[in-house]
């Protein structure tokens, strides 16, 4: 069965630093993926998707995400972290109903 | 512009009582789709509509039930209200059954 993985049910990070939030899946064919972000009492918003082609995705607000068929992976990351960055991540795989596929998400915390 | 919208917010209602939550797109898209969130976040699926086609997953009671009045609309009904119903719902929408969803901002229902 297909399944998504968000091993950190939240992160703290100083403001300025680095991220990387993980996301493993299991799906026997090739995955669309997704990274949503949720802020506080708001709905979901996406922050890039891959369905294909170069394993490296940008997304708006400065993240990107590698798709790693070998490890099952694709984590976001994030090279300096802004406080507004506070929010709920939610990694996603559409199966093969289009379907998708939700993590429990991960909750990051920034510190000032 | 707002490209998917629900109403209302917020609400509050008491156990056996039936309410329905209202969404509408004006993407243009093709597929709607109504999910659950919990109070861990974590999101469940519930309908997915497509051109008169309805999906239902099948762990849904029946006492919910989606209604499309055409196909920029899909309404959610609920009868006999629960405790156990209290979660915030989103209402989402694609162009096509694999493409990117984009969400609504979600209806907190409280049930007493």
């Amino acid at each position: 069965a297909q399944s998504v993985t968000q091993p950190d049910i939240h992160i703290t990070v100083s403001e300025g630093a680095s991220l990387e939030l993980r996301c493993n899946y299991s799906y026997g064919a090739t995955p669309y993926l997704f990274w949503y972000v949720q802020s506080p009492g708001q709905g979901l918003q996406l922050l890039l998707k891959y369905f294909s082609g170069d394993t490296l995705v940008q997304g708006i607000k400065g993240f990107e995400a590698e798709f790693k068929r070998s490890q099952s992976s694709f984590n976001l990351r994030k090279p300096s972290v802004h406080w507004s960055d506070a929010a709920e991540y939610f990694c996603a795989v559409g199966d093969s109903n289009y379907q998708l596929i939700w993590g429990a998400g991960t909750k990051l915390i920034i510190k000032p | 512009d707002t490209a998917v919208s629900q109403t209302p917010k917020y609400l509050v209602t008491q156990m056996g009582n039936d309410k329905s939550i209202k969404c509408e797109q004006n993407l243009g898209h093709d597929t709607m789709y109504w999910y659950k969130q919990d109070s861990k976040k974590f999101l469940k699926i519930m309908f997915s509509y497509n051109n008169k086609e309805l999906i239902i997953n099948e762990t849904v009671p029946n006492r919910f039930s989606p209604k499309s009045p055409d196909k920029a609309h899909l309404n959610l009904h609920i009868n006999s209200l629960e405790l156990g119903d209290s979660a915030v719902y989103f209402c989402a929408s694609s162009q096509a059954e694999a493409d990117t969803q984009y969400f609504g901002p979600g209806t907190r229902l409280t049930v007493l």
